[in-house]
């Protein structure tokens, strides 16, 4: 069974930091793995996917990689503004196809500081 | 990638009553997938709405407890039933994005339910 993990669970910053946010799986026959955020009381929004295949994926302020063979991802953000107050979500994909299931982690709780 | 509109985005629910759930997305998209997300935890999938069949439920999920519907490709309903304070959660639906957005899940906002 997968599982997927996410640390630290909390962190705080100030603002204009450079910080990463860890992901490790135990499962590494992946499919892709997805970066999501989620506001508080809010659905989550996507950020970036990295396909099994792929080392990184970037936009913008956040690029995110993948080290499927140790099992692991991290999401990189620049420069951190206080806008990026969030929760931190990553999650997994055991296969190709629509009625795979994505296992989720527990998240990261950002909070960036003036 | 698809949008989702999810109703009611919040409620306060007395022990025992029902509440539906509703799920529009703005394409059409083969598969449709119900999450919980309970105070302070992460996402657990409920099930997944097929079009045209009965929905597939996860572990721990049972469909007296989470009926969901699926008339169309574009609408999806998840109903709780018998509602007790351990159903306070999030509740959030999401599809796979078609064409440019395979593979790429996107979410609705999800509907935040108290029950009293």
């Amino acid at each position: 069974k997968q599982e997927v993990t996410q640390i630290p669970a909390a962190l705080s910053v100030p603002e204009g930091e450079n910080l990463v946010l860890n992901c490790s799986f135990t499962d590494s026959a992946i499919y892709n793995l997805q970066w999501f955020r989620q506001d508080p009381g809010k659905g989550l929004t996507s950020l970036l996917l990295i396909q099994s295949s792929q080392r990184e994926q970037t936009s913008g302020r956040l690029n995110a990689s993948l080290d499927k063979s140790s099992g692991r991802s991290t999401l990189y953000i620049a420069a951190s503004q206080p806008g990026d107050s969030a929760t931190y979500l990553c999650a997994v994909r055991g296969g190709a196809g629509t009625a795979s299931k994505l296992t989720f982690g527990t998240g990261t709780r950002l909070q960036v500081t003036l | 990638s698809a949008v989702i509109s999810q109703k009611p985005s919040r409620d306060i629910c007395q022990r025992g009553t029902s509440l539906t759930i509703q799920c529009q997305v703005d394409s059409q998209v083969t598969m449709m997938f119900w999450y919980r997300q309970q105070p302070g935890q992460s996402l657990t999938l409920i099930a997944t709405a097929n079009q045209g069949s009965e929905a597939t439920y996860e572990s721990g999920f049972v469909i007296d407890k989470f009926p969901i519907s699926r008339p169309n490709l574009t609408f999806s309903t998840l109903t709780v039933s018998n509602m007790s304070p351990e159903d306070s959660s999030i509740y959030l639906c999401s599809v796979v994005g078609q064409g440019t957005g395979a593979n790429v899940l996107t979410f609705g906002a999800g509907s935040r339910l108290t029950v009293l």
